[in-house]
């Protein structure tokens, strides 16, 4: 069973920074593509960005709002995705999910989500 | 960016009931499109992916139907557990967008 667990989440000030992470098991996590999606309160929910599996170079693509802002990386050694987040704001406020894609879909399997809340 | 509408945007159904949700994109993604069922407090859960392919373990409850910039989402026959939030969301071009949602709520 493919399980998904992101950590990290917590409260920021503006301007500050954050790292979320995504530990998955069940899954060949280096044959993943790794995606983040955020809601924010109240809302939908928003693409974030992903980066490819390694085989495939490894790329990242972000949405605009958090373009320059946020780094995805992944460390295929510990089936782990990372969610760096600089020069935040108060509309960053959201869960943040990560998501797996095993080749089906970029969004196979879904994390519960982390809690980010930005607020001076 | 490609806009998504869905409709309704809440209906209250009851069990045993068969339920259409419809997605609407705001121009041509082809068949990249996908839906997405989501509890409060819960992972969301991948139903269908590439417009009508059923994703591995899901109920064939579920159904999707459509291509180009209309899209349904069917279930046949709605259990206490189907109680959720919808969403579509096509991967045709970045940045992927996702539709407000349909609130699935019991009658």
């Amino acid at each position: 069973e493919v399980q998904l667990v992101e950590s990290g989440g917590g409260l920021v000030k503006p301007g500050g920074s954050l790292r979320l992470s995504c530990a998955a098991s069940g899954f060949t996590f280096s044959n993943a593509w790794m995606t983040w999606v955020r809601q924010a309160p109240g809302r939908g929910l928003e693409w974030v960005g992903r980066i490819k599996r390694n085989a495939d170079g490894g790329t990242t693509d972000y949405a605009a709002p958090v373009k320059g802002r946020f780094t995805i990386s992944r460390d295929d050694s510990k089936a782990t995705a990372h969610l760096q987040m600089n020069s935040l704001k108060i509309e960053d406020t959201a869960v943040y999910f990560c998501c797996l894609g095993s080749g089906y879909s970029d969004f196979d399997y879904w994390g519960q989500g982390t809690l980010v809340t930005v607020s001076s | 960016d490609i806009q998504m509408t869905q409709s309704p945007s809440s209906l209250s159904a009851s069990v045993g009931d068969k339920v259409t949700i419809t997605c609407r994109a705001s121009q041509d993604i082809s068949n990249h499109l996908a839906w997405f069922q989501h509890k409060p407090g819960k992972a969301p859960k991948s139903l269908i992916y590439a417009a009508s392919s059923l994703q591995s373990g899901v109920s064939s409850k579920f159904s999707g139907s459509g291509s180009g910039t209309d899209f349904t989402l069917t279930i046949s026959s709605l259990q206490a557990e189907d109680f959720a939030t919808y969403y579509c969301q096509q991967n045709d071009a970045f940045p992927f967008t996702f539709g407000p949602g349909t609130k699935v709520d019991i009658k």
